[in-house]
């Protein structure tokens, strides 16, 4: 079974412009998190998506949005980057979600964002 | 909300056994788990505890709860030079993970 594919790996952007960042779940898997890593703040949750639908929302700008497609890919993006919005974005996917029992997530490698 | 903590740093020699400390603010978690996360890589599941138990052994793996405490702990016995990698606990909340700070573990021969 392939795991979760982040696309793309590495990304360099310039302040003020915008990025979408791809994520594939396992199949069969319909809940797809993201979260931001960064030295600083470690991992923080950004948001969750389950059959297309937000269920979870971080606490972040509004600069950051995210979606989810029928067939479970989801994407986030985020507008008006600041230089702040460099991090590692990880997503990740499970069965159920997360804190709905146990239902493991699995994560993929990531995108390293950098913003100059 | 959700708080999570853990020591930065533990340095063990191969063969001794490591010891990771997290402490919690929100008892409110079912579950509770350990990632482990390398160089360049996502995070990978190690292993997890439910939260009316007090210990869970997974091979090399135990983990301890202490739900008066709020803290966790993960003993990896036999430290190897490839368990050297950044650890996380975390806490299962309302369909999101909150993760604790991360302890960086380097194994030495």
């Amino acid at each position: 079974k392939a795991g979760v594919t982040q696309t793309p790996r590495y990304l360099i952007k310039t302040r003020g412009q915008q990025v979408t960042l791809s994520c594939s779940p396992i199949s069969g898997h319909r809940s797809v998190s993201w979260y931001q890593q960064t030295p600083g703040q470690g991992l923080q949750f950004l948001f969750e998506y389950f059959s297309e639908t937000q269920r979870n929302k971080g606490n972040f700008p509004g600069r950051f949005s995210g979606r989810q497609f029928s067939n479970s890919r989801s994407e986030m993006n985020v507008s008006t980057l600041e230089l702040g919005d460099s991090a590692l974005y990880l997503c990740a996917s499970s069965q159920r979600g997360p804190g709905t029992g146990m239902s493991e997530q699995y994560f993929g490698p990531g995108t390293r964002l950098t913003v100059t | 909300g959700e708080d999570v903590e853990q020591s930065l740093f533990l340095s063990v020699r191969e063969g001794d056994s490591s010891v990771i400390n997290c402490t919690y603010t929100d008892s409110s978690s079912t579950y509770l788990y350990w990632y482990k996360q390398e160089p360049g890589a996502g995070l990978q599941l190690l292993t997890y505890i439910f939260s009316n138990m007090d210990m869970k052994q997974d091979q090399r793996l135990t983990v301890l709860l202490n739900k008066k405490d709020k803290h966790l702990s993960l003993r990896i016995a036999d430290t190897q030079t490839g368990d050297s990698a950044i650890y996380f606990c975390a806490g299962g909340g309302f369909q999101k993970l909150v993760f604790g700070t991360g302890t960086r573990l380097l194994v030495s021969p």
